[in-house]
């Protein structure tokens, strides 16, 4: 089994509209991240957790929302949708920050 | 700002040559180093870690650090098709919050 999930791993939808991404893991990690994968920029960093209901912004937070109300789920919200904000979403993992992380499969957004 | 840069690539190398991939980063108080290996469409996976000047090996792999010059690379020996992918080189923020990441090497390996 996989130790990271995301939900879903496909979603189209309208300019305007709030998108909650799921990330789901079973490693019993303490800290979790969302990051985006855009060409040209990288993987940049939007919200991370240290812990539950322990969250913090990251590079490019401006939009995203999260939520951590258990150890494995760590959810990233778009509040209202923008087509600058299709992208692919990555969560990742570690139990110590001086680890590497673990990722999920990844989330492609398309927003239209 | 936090930087880490990596050239993009294409790198491309003949099958059974050493792919040597590069990477600089911007803050001195980087402590840990890794390496990730991402296929097209899918996640990053973690290959290597380092966290003191000097080499490290694991396998055909092998990390470098030079803390001094600000400098991680990556040799890839016996470089294979299947190691055709993107490398991500990250690095960690002074604070220890997260880690920053490159833009990655493409690297190409020909049969």
């Amino acid at each position: 089994d996989a130790g990271i999930t995301q939900s879903p791993r496909h979603k189209v939808t309208e300019t305007g509209t709030p998108v909650t991404l799921r990330c789901h893991q079973t490693e019993n990690h303490r800290y979790m991240y969302w990051y985006r994968q855009d060409p040209g920029h990288g993987l940049r960093l939007i919200h991370y957790s240290y812990g539950v209901k322990d969250t913090d912004k990251g590079e490019v937070s401006d939009g995203y929302s999260v939520s951590r109300s258990k150890t494995e789920d760590f959810l990233l919200t778009l509040e209202s949708a923008t087509s600058s904000q299709t992208s692919v979403y990555f969560c990742a993992s570690n139990g110590d920050r001086a680890q590497g992380y673990t990722f999920g499969s990844g989330t492609r957004l398309t927003v239209v | 700002q936090k930087e880490v840069e990596q050239n993009s690539g294409p790198l491309s190398v003949p099958e059974g040559a050493i792919a040597s991939l590069n990477c600089t980063y911007s803050d001195r108080g980087s402590q840990s180093f890794f390496w990730y290996r991402q296929y097209s469409g899918k996640s990053p996976e973690l290959i290597m870690s380092i966290y003191s000047n000097g080499d490290k090996e694991d396998g055909r792999f092998t990390a470098q650090l030079n803390k001094a010059s600000q400098y991680v690379s990556l040799l890839i020996r016996d470089s294979q098709p299947s190691d055709s992918a993107t490398y991500l080189c990250a690095v960690n923020t002074f604070d220890g919050q997260n880690f920053v990441f490159g833009p990655g090497t493409r690297l190409s390996v020909l049969p």
